[in-house]
């Protein structure tokens, strides 16, 4: 069991240009969720999966983001024309739908400028 | 709808002190709670859990939590704090059955163990 994992760990990017994040949950684990965690603030939810099937979008999902998980393995969070506001921890986490424990990959550090 | 009160954003104690952290919480169905520790750079571990079996809940590194549903309270204590336990404790709630377990989070309490 190698974990969730989740690249690159860091990103910085310039305002405007657009950004893709990558999440390898535990294998096994048909649910993957997204949140976001901006400075000195607990994690919130962005969106979630059950295999390859979107099931939930924050409203805080603008449509300037878009998720996939094409094969119901990996994930992608992509964020076209990014902005200030978006810099922000991006937390990956995954579990098997009966379980409730989520099981949290390390983040990507976005930071724009 | 859910949500999740953590009283005090910042605690600081003494190394060999009790570690009291503070939750609250608001939700229109028993619901499922979490204590998780994050520390610098990294995710979030999971410390304990409270999924309606014992109302006393113990944890990893000697944490525990009580579930007292007519206080609507999840307190995270420790007997005796090491210095190791200096990290941000987020206490979270979700509706396990519904909303497909997504976790509603408190904002935090960054706890400092001075030696």
């Amino acid at each position: 069991d190698t974990g969730v994992s989740q690249n690159p760990r860091h990103k910085i990017t310039k305002r405007g240009q657009n950004v893709t994040f990558r999440c390898d949950p535990i294998s096994e684990h048909n649910r993957l969720y997204w949140y976001r965690q901006t400075l000195g603030q607990g994690p919130e939810f962005l969106t979630y999966f059950q295999n390859e099937a979107q099931l939930e979008k924050s409203r805080l999902l603008s449509d300037r983001f878009s998720a996939e998980r094409p094969k119901g393995s990996f994930s992608t969070l992509e964020i076209q024309r990014t902005e200030q506001g978006d810099s922000a921890m991006y937390l990956c986490a995954s579990n098997l739908d009966v379980e409730e424990t989520q099981y949290f990959g390390p983040g990507t550090r976005l930071l724009v400028l | 709808a859910q949500s999740v009160t953590q009283l005090g954003s910042h605690v600081s104690v003494s190394e060999g002190a009790l570690v009291l952290l503070r939750c609250n919480y608001s939700s229109s169905v028993p619901p499922y709670l979490f204590w998780y520790v994050q520390y610098p750079n990294q995710g979030l571990q999971l410390l304990l859990k409270y999924t309606s079996a014992a109302t006393l809940v113990k944890g990893i590194n000697d944490f525990e939590a009580e579930f007292k549903k007519s206080e609507t309270s999840f307190h995270l204590t420790k007997p005796s704090a090491h210095m190791s336990d200096a990290a941000e404790y987020f206490c979270a709630v979700s509706i396990f059955r519904n909303q497909g377990g997504k976790l509603i989070f408190g904002q935090g309490t960054e706890l400092s163990v001075k030696p």
